[in-house]
């Protein structure tokens, strides 16, 4: 069965660009979650979708950030435009059932604005 | 809304020794699970370890077991024998029950695991 994976791993871009980083659940996870590491602070949620639906996104910094999950599968998330304090680690996890159920996750992406 | 805290930065242990990493957490929801995710060098975060919060008895993975203290909010990782394999970045995580918010972590600082051979 394959993992979460996310794409791409690594991001550079210039201050006011675009970014869509690209979250591929496992299949049969109704639940998909995206999380926020800045450098050196914890693992901040951004937001939660159950199949296409968006459940909870109370974590969203801003209305820069546009998440979608198209058909309930893959799940982006755009930055538009891009501002320094965007940078981080960004994680997706997914799971069959919500609370207390294993979520299991990506890589990360790695998103450096410059 | 609820929040956890992991005071220690970074922790050593020689292989085959026990180690623990210490957790707090404050909430004021009755129903909620606690975990431990490890986060090997640029690996993804796998589940270590869960707790529920309505059962008293710990939970134990093979060497990994926890010492959920409910009255005191702590919730430490104890690592025996520890093995080369288990350094890693450490967090301890918490997710309520109910409403909208039903299985989103709130996570700790984390804890870096070092293992000296």
């Amino acid at each position: 069965e394959a993992g979460v994976t996310q794409f791409p791993s690594h991001s550079v871009i210039e201050k006011g660009q675009t970014v869509t980083l690209r979250c591929d659940p496992i299949s049969g996870h109704d639940n998909l979650y995206w999380y926020r590491r800045v450098m050196g602070k914890e693992i901040k949620f951004l937001l939660h979708f159950v199949k296409e639906s968006k459940q909870d996104e109370s974590g969203m910094p801003n209305n820069r950030f546009l998440a979608e999950r198209t058909g309930g599968t893959y799940s982006t998330l755009k930055v538009q435009p891009a501002e320094l304090e965007d940078s981080g680690v960004y994680f997706c996890a997914s799971s069959r059932q919500g609370l207390g159920t294993e979520a299991f996750f990506g890589q990360g992406t790695r998103l450096t604005v410059v | 809304a609820q929040t956890v805290t992991q005071s220690q930065p970074e922790m050593s242990v020689q292989e085959a020794e026990t180690v623990t990493l210490s957790c707090t957490y404050d909430t004021s929801e009755s129903d909620y699970y606690l975990f431990w995710y490890k986060q090997p060098p640029s690996r993804q975060m796998i589940l270590v370890i869960r707790q529920e919060a309505y059962k008293q008895q710990n939970a134990t993975e093979n060497r990994f077991s926890v010492n959920f203290q409910k009255a005191a909010k702590s919730f430490s990782l104890k690592i025996s024998d520890s093995q080369l394999g288990d350094a890693a970045m450490y967090f301890c995580a918490g997710a309520i029950g109910g409403g909208t918010s039903y299985g989103k972590l709130t996570f700790g600082q984390g804890t870096i695991l070092t293992v000296h051979p």
